[in-house]
């Protein structure tokens, strides 16, 4: 089974829907991270997270909010969906509490469509 | 701020010959880490290397080698007796040891064609 797992992998929607993407890990980390992919711009940081009660922006956080439930479990909110939000959207772990040397761990992807 | 910067979009080879791929970094920071991802048609990210700011030993595995260069802030690439298999995306990033949150920076990423 994976160790990073994404729910759903697939999504198309409307724009001004609410829609949730779901992170599982099962690799016991700490850090969790959620990132989206566009052509040619490699990844980019929306959130992160150290443990349960620490959350912090990324770089392009506008337009999304996120939960961490437990530690096993991160999920990314687009409130009210708009079209440039159509991307591939990773979930992806760490270890590190110290020095960012620690390999993250990526999950599938999630490829949400917004029309 | 810090950035990574892959110049070649696409690349396309017929099998067997070599390739290398470039990756130019920028930070401030004096400790760092640089990482180069496989993301496969398939869409997964495949970990592939993870090098430290005090490592500029060459590192070979397989057909995969990786020239790391602080001097000119690079940290190439390469494959050798490339395969079909290759075909895929290779994205470089680098962690800056004073970013709070082990931040991976990504290149903008080199598709790599390996035509038969």
């Amino acid at each position: 089974d994976a160790d990073v797992t994404q729910t759903p992998r697939n999504r198309i929607t409307k724009t001004g829907k609410r829609i949730m993407l779901e992170c599982s890990q099962t690799k016991g980390h700490d850090r969790m991270y959620w990132y989206r992919q566009d052509p040619g711009l490699g990844l980019q940081l929306i959130y992160y997270s150290f443990d349960v009660k620490d959350i912090n922006k990324g770089e392009i956080s506008d337009g999304y909010s996120v939960s961490r439930q437990a530690q096993a479990k991160f999920s990314l909110s687009l409130e009210s969906a708009i079209p440039n939000q159509t991307a591939l959207y990773f979930c992806a772990t760490s270890a590190s509490k110290g020095p960012a040397g620690d390999e993250q761990f990526f999950g599938p992807g999630t490829r949400l469509t917004v029309l | 701020a810090q950035k990574v910067t892959q110049a070649q979009t696409e690349i396309s080879v017929v099998e067997k010959e070599d390739v290398t791929l470039d990756c130019v970094y920028e930070t401030r920071d004096t400790t760092y880490y640089l990482f180069w991802y496989k993301q496969p048609p398939s869409g997964e990210l495949v970990f592939l290397i993870r090098r430290n700011s005090f490592d500029e030993q060459n590192e070979i595995s397989g057909r995969y080698s990786w020239n790391f260069q602080k001097s000119t802030s690079s940290f190439n690439f390469t494959i050798t007796a490339s395969q079909v298999v290759d075909s895929a995306v290779y994205f470089c990033a680098l962690a800056g040891n004073n970013n709070a949150g082990n931040m991976l920076t990504f290149g903008g990423g080199t598709r790599l064609m390996v035509k038969p």
